[in-house]
C-alpha cells in the first residue's frame, strides 16, 4: 500500500540541539512529500514540501528536510530547536494516482525541553 | 493568523440538535475539504469540493451532510451525531485538486452530548 510512516510517537530533544523527526514513504512514482506542523489548539501549518529538484528543502521557522531516494525517507530537520517548536509534526504524502489525495502520516509530538 | 476562517470554535450539542459549521476562504481557492481529527491522530479526509462540486465522499455518515454554497463557503451540516462523533473538525482549502500545499483553518472542536 501507498502510505507514509512517521516511526516515533514522540521525540524529545533540549532546546538548542539540533533536532530530527523522520518520515519514510511507499509510493510508486514519483512522491510529492509535505511536513506540516500544528500547535495546540491550531490547524496544520504547511512547513515545506519536495516536489522535484534540489534534495535539501527548506521551510518555514528555519526548518529544512532532506529528500532520500535510496532510503525513501525525507526526515524533517532543524539546527537549533526551541522551546516553541514543541508540536505535533505529520508527514503527508500526494498521490494522483489514487483521486488526488494527501494522506498523513500517523504524527510526532516533539516537546522541546529547557 | 489563519486565512481559513471557521466557525464556531467549540460547540456542543445533544445527539438530537442539528448544527453546522462554516468555513470561509477568500484567497480564490477552488477545492476545499473537511477533515475530522481525533486528539494526537492525523486528520482523516470526509469529503472534497472541486469547483463547488462535491468530488470525494470519504463514506462518511449521511448525520454529517456538506454543502458548498460558493467558491469561499463551505457549510457542514450535523445531525443526530453519536459521541464517537465529538473531535476537531478541520476545513482546508488549496488553489486546485493538486499537489499545491492545503491551507487549515484552527477547526471547529465539537462534542456530542
Amino acid at each position: 500500500a501507498q502510505s507514509v510512516a512517521q516511526p516515533e510517537d514522540q521525540v524529545n530533544v533540549a532546546e538548542g540541539n539540533p533536532l530530527t523527526v523522520k518520515c519514510t514513504y511507499s509510493v510508486s512514482g514519483n512522491p510529492y512529500l509535505f511536513w506540516y506542523v500544528q500547535y495546540p489548539n491550531r490547524g496544520l501549518q504547511f512547513l515545506l514540501k519536495y516536489i522535484t529538484g534540489d534534495n535539501l528543502v527548506k521551510g518555514s521557522y528555519g526548518f529544512e528536510a532532506e529528500f532520500n531516494k535510496s532510503q525513501t525517507s525525507f526526515h524533517l530537520k532543524k539546527p537549533s530547536a526551541l522551546v516553541s517548536d514543541s508540536a505535533l509534526y505529520f508527514c503527508a504524502v500526494f498521490l494522483s494516482n489514487t483521486g488526488n489525495q494527501f494522506y498523513f502520516g500517523t504524527g510526532t509530538s516533539l516537546t522541546v525541553i529547557p | 493568523d489563519t486565512e481559513v476562517t471557521q466557525t464556531p470554535k467549540h460547540l456542543v450539542m445533544g445527539m438530537t440538535n442539528k448544527k453546522s459549521l462554516k468555513c470561509e476562504q477568500h484567497m480564490g481557492h477552488r477545492a476545499m475539504y473537511w477533515y475530522k481529527q481525533k486528539a494526537k491522530k492525523p486528520p482523516e479526509l470526509m469529503f472534497v469540493y472541486s469547483y463547488e462540486k462535491l468530488s470525494i465522499n470519504e463514506s462518511v455518515p449521511s448525520r454529517f451532510s456538506p454543502e458548498c454554497p460558493n467558491s469561499s463557503l463551505l457549510n457542514l451540516h450535523l445531525h443526530a451525531l453519536q459521541p464517537e462523533d465529538s473531535a476537531l473538525y478541520l476545513c482546508a482549502s488549496s488553489p486546485d485538486r493538486d499537489y499545491q500545499p492545503q491551507h487549515f483553518g484552527d477547526g471547529t472542536r465539537l462534542s456530542i452530548l
